[in-house]
């Protein structure tokens, strides 16, 4: 159980395109979603919190405008980059975590690739 | 927000055990002590989730002394497969993980290179 997706696995867009990645739980509820990029060889960075039904907070130095996040319902966050940039490059993971008393793991997505070109 | 300090990387061989200790001196009351397994291009995989003493389930053990400032991750008899960064976090899992005070922030992580 507690199984996290998302989709694409990996991506390829030109630079000034806008890409949408989503993050679904397959099998529980997620009121509260995580969004992470990791470069090469270092450790996830977060980029924002995504709860659903309301807006997202966004961490220091992350730009809302560009790195847009939709929680809509209780098991799919999307997350878009938006006027994609080659230093946009990177594998964005995303987290789910599981409400419920006695259980506050984070369920992590496999990942997603994004190469601007 | 606590802060941690691993190791940046750990050779070992096969059937061997492998020990990870995690340094978190601003630890809080309330923050627990997680452990996540990450493999290339993958999202972290949960391993072990502790708050004081020891804590044991079917893939590593977690010790923590009683002062709580740091933990060590305990991996028994290697394999191959275990070759990934290990990332020790700390943070108050009560509220949920609602609040950006509350997030979790991910360290450095241990590479750990398993020989045959």
């Amino acid at each position: 159980g507690a199984v996290v997706s998302q989709h694409p696995s990996w991506v390829i867009c030109k630079s000034g395109t806008s890409v949408k990645i989503e993050c679904r739980s397959l099998d529980f509820q997620a009121t509260t979603m995580f969004w992470y990029r990791q470069f090469p060889k270092q450790s996830l960075m977060l980029m924002a919190t995504s709860n659903e039904g309301s807006k997202a907070t966004y961490e220091q130095g992350v730009e809302k405008d560009k790195f847009l996040i939709n929680h809509a319902s209780l098991t799919l966050s999307t997350l878009t980059v938006t006027s994609a940039h080659p230093e946009d490059s990177s594998f964005y993971i995303c987290s789910a975590s599981l409400a419920g008393v006695g259980s506050y793991e984070q369920y992590f997505g496999p990942g997603t690739r994004l190469t601007v070109t | 927000l606590a802060k941690t300090t691993q190791p940046i990387s750990m050779d070992s061989y096969e059937g061997q055990e492998v020990n990870i200790t995690c340094s978190h001196n601003n630890i809080a009351t309330n923050d627990y002590i997680t452990w996540y397994q990450q493999f290339p291009s993958q999202g972290p995989r949960f391993i072990i989730q502790g708050y004081k003493t020891k804590v044991t389930n079917e893939v590593a053990s977690l010790f923590i002394p009683a002062d709580r400032k740091s933990s060590t991750l305990s991996l028994p008899r290697v394999s191959l497969s275990d070759t990934a960064v290990y990332y020790c976090l700390v943070g108050d899992i009560r509220r949920g993980w609602k609040a950006a005070g509350n997030k979790l922030t991910f360290g450095g992580g241990t590479r750990v290179l398993v020989k045959p």
